[in-house]
C-alpha cells in the first residue's frame, strides 16, 4: 500500500522559513515524479511545485517561484519542501502527491496526483 | 491564464443522478487529460476519475466522466445517489504554462 506521511508543519512568523518533509512507502519512489499541493483553509487547491524521478525537472507555480525549493533523496524516499520567505497567504495545509505515471516526458497532460498523503498544516502569523 | 471554471455548489436528493461541470478558459480541453478528485470533510483528495473518463479500481461504476469538446467543458456524473457521495469535487487539468490546474471545487449536498 503506498503511503504519504508529511511533517514539518507549524505556525511561523510572516519573512521566516519552514521545511516540510514528505516520507514515502509501499512503492518504487525514485521511478515516479512527486508534487506538492496545497489547500488554504476553506479554499481550493492549488498545486505548488513537482520534481522528476531523478530531480532532472523541477517546475513551480507562479505563486512560490523564488522562494520555495523543492528537493528529494531518493535513498531515504523523501521529499522536501524548503519554504523561505513566507508570506500569510502561504497558510495552508501542504499535501504531498505522489505522481501517477510511470515514463519520459514530464511534465505533460499524462501526469495527475496519485494517491496524496495527509498533509501538515503551515500558519504563517505574526 | 488557463482556469478550469466549476459551479460552487450543487444539491440532490438520494437515488438522482448529479451532474458537475467543469469549463475550460481557453484553448481545447481536449488537448489534455482532466481528473476529479473526491474530497469529504478533513480529508485528503482521492482519484474518483481519471484520463476523462477512467474510474480506478474500487470506484463504483455510478461516476463517470465525460468531455465536451463544443462546450469546452469536462464532466462528472453521479448516478443512483447516496448520502456518502456528499463531499468536494475538483476538477484538474495541464496547460503548458501554468502546468497542473485545478477548478474551484463544487460542494455536492445529497439531501
Amino acid at each position: 500500500e503506498v503511503q504519504l506521511v508529511e511533517s514539518g508543519g507549524g505556525l511561523v512568523q510572516p519573512g521566516r522559513s519552514l521545511r516540510l518533509s514528505c516520507a514515502a512507502s509501499g512503492f518504487t519512489f525514485d521511478d515516479y515524479a512527486m508534487h506538492w499541493v496545497r489547500q488554504a483553509p476553506g479554499k481550493g487547491l492549488e498545486w505548488v511545485s513537482g520534481i522528476s524521478w531523478n530531480s532532472g525537472s523541477i517546475v513551480y507555480a507562479d505563486s512560490v517561484k523564488g522562494r520555495f525549493t523543492i528537493s528529494r533523496d531518493n535513498a531515504k524516499n523523501s521529499l522536501y519542501l524548503q519554504m523561505n520567505s513566507l508570506r500569510v497567504e502561504d497558510t495552508a495545509l501542504y499535501y504531498c502527491a505522489k505522481d501517477s505515471t510511470l515514463g519520459a516526458g514530464w511534465p505533460s497532460g499524462y501526469n495527475w496526483f496519485d494517491p496524496w498523503g495527509q498533509g501538515t498544516l503551515v500558519t504563517v502569523s505574526s | 491564464n488557463f482556469m478550469l471554471t466549476q459551479p460552487h455548489s450543487v444539491s440532490e436528493s438520494p437515488g438522482k443522478t448529479v451532474t458537475i461541470s467543469c469549463t475550460g478558459s481557453s484553448g481545447s480541453i481536449a488537448s489534455n487529460y482532466v481528473q476529479w478528485y473526491q474530497q469529504r470533510p478533513g480529508s485528503a483528495p482521492t482519484t474518483v476519475i481519471y484520463e476523462d473518463s477512467q474510474r480506478p479500481s474500487g470506484v463504483p461504476d455510478r461516476f463517470s466522466g465525460s468531455i465536451d469538446s463544443s462546450s469546452n467543458s469536462a464532466s462528472l456524473t453521479i448516478s443512483g445517489l447516496k448520502t456518502e457521495d456528499e463531499a468536494d469535487y475538483y476538477c484538474q487539468s495541464y496547460d503548458s504554462s501554468n502546468l497542473w490546474v485545478f477548478g474551484g471545487g463544487t460542494k455536492l449536498t445529497v439531501l
